[in-house]
């Protein structure tokens, strides 16, 4: 159990273009889900939180309405990269989590495969 | 605010022990993470272990974590060469939320 998905895969668009990523949790419900980022030979950082619900929290320096989050429902949050450029071309990936927060370890952070985005 | 350090590249041979050490800074994390990244791929958790706790063994992986140096380490017993990959280390902290922080990972290679 516990698998996310992404979807698509590898993406690739024009500069100036929309993109929306998808990220489901396929066999559990996500309470909170969670976008990262990674640039190549880099570390993944945290771009934001995001409740079912509600609106995502975003960390110091991400655009919010560069990067717009939606979670509207148990199983399926989404990342739209709006007006993209070639910087914003990256490895996205997404996690989600079974619980509400605390010490058990089905806190635990469940990663979707990622997804390339290229911006010609 | 919080940081986590790995050493960026460790080199074995096919049936080696492979070693990969990790620092952190937060000492209020509560729980310590391995995961494995093959390329292209996202995150593969491998193992995990609860803050008080210094030691874990999951078969050919054994976790030893020195809470007063924050110091974590993961060590791959017979490392073979599907083995190689890019292990991240993560610590959570559960009374500051529960975002992960990532260190850089260490590119493991292993040579037949």
């Amino acid at each position: 159990g516990a698998v996310v998905s992404q979807h698509p895969s590898w993406v690739i668009c024009k500069s100036g273009t929309s993109v929306k990523i998808e990220c489901r949790s396929l066999d559990f419900q996500a309470t909170t889900m969670f976008w990262y980022r990674q640039f190549p030979k880099q570390s993944l950082m945290l771009m934001a939180t995001s409740n079912e619900g509600s609106k995502a929290t975003y960390e110091q320096g991400v655009e919010k309405d560069k990067f717009l989050i939606n979670h509207a429902s148990l199983t399926l949050s989404t990342l739209t990269v709006t007006s993209a450029h070639p910087e914003d071309s990256s490895f996205y990936i997404c996690s989600a989590r079974k619980g509400t927060g605390g010490f058990e370890y089905y806190n635990e952070q469940f990663f979707g495969p990622g997804t390339r985005l290229t911006v010609l | 605010g919080e940081d986590v350090e790995q050493s960026l590249f460790l080199s074995v041979r096919e049936g080696d022990s492979s070693v990969i050490n990790c620092t952190y800074t937060d000492s209020s994390s509560t729980y310590l993470y391995w995961y494995k990244q093959e390329p292209g791929a996202g995150l593969q958790l491998l193992t995990y272990i609860f803050s008080n706790m210094d030691m874990k063994q999951d078969q050919r992986l054994t976790v030893l974590l020195n809470k007063k140096d924050k110091h974590l380490s993961l060590r791959i017993a017979d490392t073979q060469t599907g083995d190689s990959a890019i292990y991240f280390c993560a610590e959570r902290n559960d009374q500051a939320g529960t975002a992960l922080i990532f260190g850089k990972g260490t590119t493991l290679s292993v040579s037949s």
